[in-house]
């Protein structure tokens, strides 16, 4: 079964300040990997997606995140954070094949201070 | 692009009553939706997969006779909290994977809570 794992609980930055945000996934097969965001009182949003293809991927917002498969890793990554990027953050993975469950990471909140 | 709703977004409802939440998928059919529960600051959890036609399939720790689940078409879920408690308080979310199958659309969610 897929399991997702994010690094930090918790982070705090300065406005500008680079982000990386980390997350590994244990599963054995093809994987499709994403990155949600969730703001405060709103509903999960999409930020990025990995299929296939190129392992940086670039998503909405400035965000992007780069597949290492032999890392079983995908970091989300920002250059430089603004105080609005204050939310909680989703890892996720569903198996390559079609119309599987997706599985979320613990969630990392990250507070941006301006 | 595909759009997930859920009715109603908020529900208060007494102890020991029951309460049906629905996910419509309204552009797109889908024969398989998830259910996902979220507790305040936590992840989303899986709790079901929803198959058209067919029973659901739980997740492990998840009791089916206390969230029943009724795949009814093709693009309508619904997920009924039985003889609800206080600890079934939480914010519940369905999916519905895309026509290609890879993208999960995520409902806006449904806060429930029980008094």
């Amino acid at each position: 079964a897929q399991s997702v794992s994010q690094h930090n609980h918790h982070v705090i930055l300065s406005e500008a300040a680079s982000l990386e945000l980390g997350c590994n996934y244990s599963y054995g097969g093809t994987v499709n990997l994403f990155w949600y965001v969730q703001y405060p009182g709103q509903h999960l949003q999409l930020l990025l997606k990995y299929f296939s293809g190129d392992p940086l991927v670039k998503g909405i917002k400035g965000f992007e995140a780069e597949f290492i498969k032999s890392k079983f890793s995908f970091n989300l990554r920002k250059p430089s954070v603004q105080w609005s990027d204050t939310a909680e953050y989703f890892c996720a993975v569903n198996a390559g094949t079609s119309y599987d469950k997706v599985i979320f990471g613990p969630g990392t909140s990250l507070s941006v201070i301006p | 692009g595909a759009v997930v709703s859920q009715h109603p977004s908020r529900v208060i409802c007494k102890s020991g009553t029951s309460v049906k939440i629905e996910c419509r998928s309204l552009d797109f059919q889908a024969t398989t939706m998830f259910w996902y529960r979220q507790f305040p600051k936590k992840s989303l959890m899986l709790m079901a997969t929803s198959n058209e036609g067919s029973k659901a399939t739980y997740e492990q720790g998840v009791e089916k006779d206390k969230f029943l689940i009724n795949h009814a078409s093709l693009t309508l879920s619904t997920l009924t909290v039985t003889s609800a408690h206080p600890e079934d308080s939480s914010f519940y979310i369905c999916s519905a994977p895309g026509t290609s199958g890879r993208k999960q659309y995520f409902g806006p969610g449904t806060r429930l809570t029980v008094t």
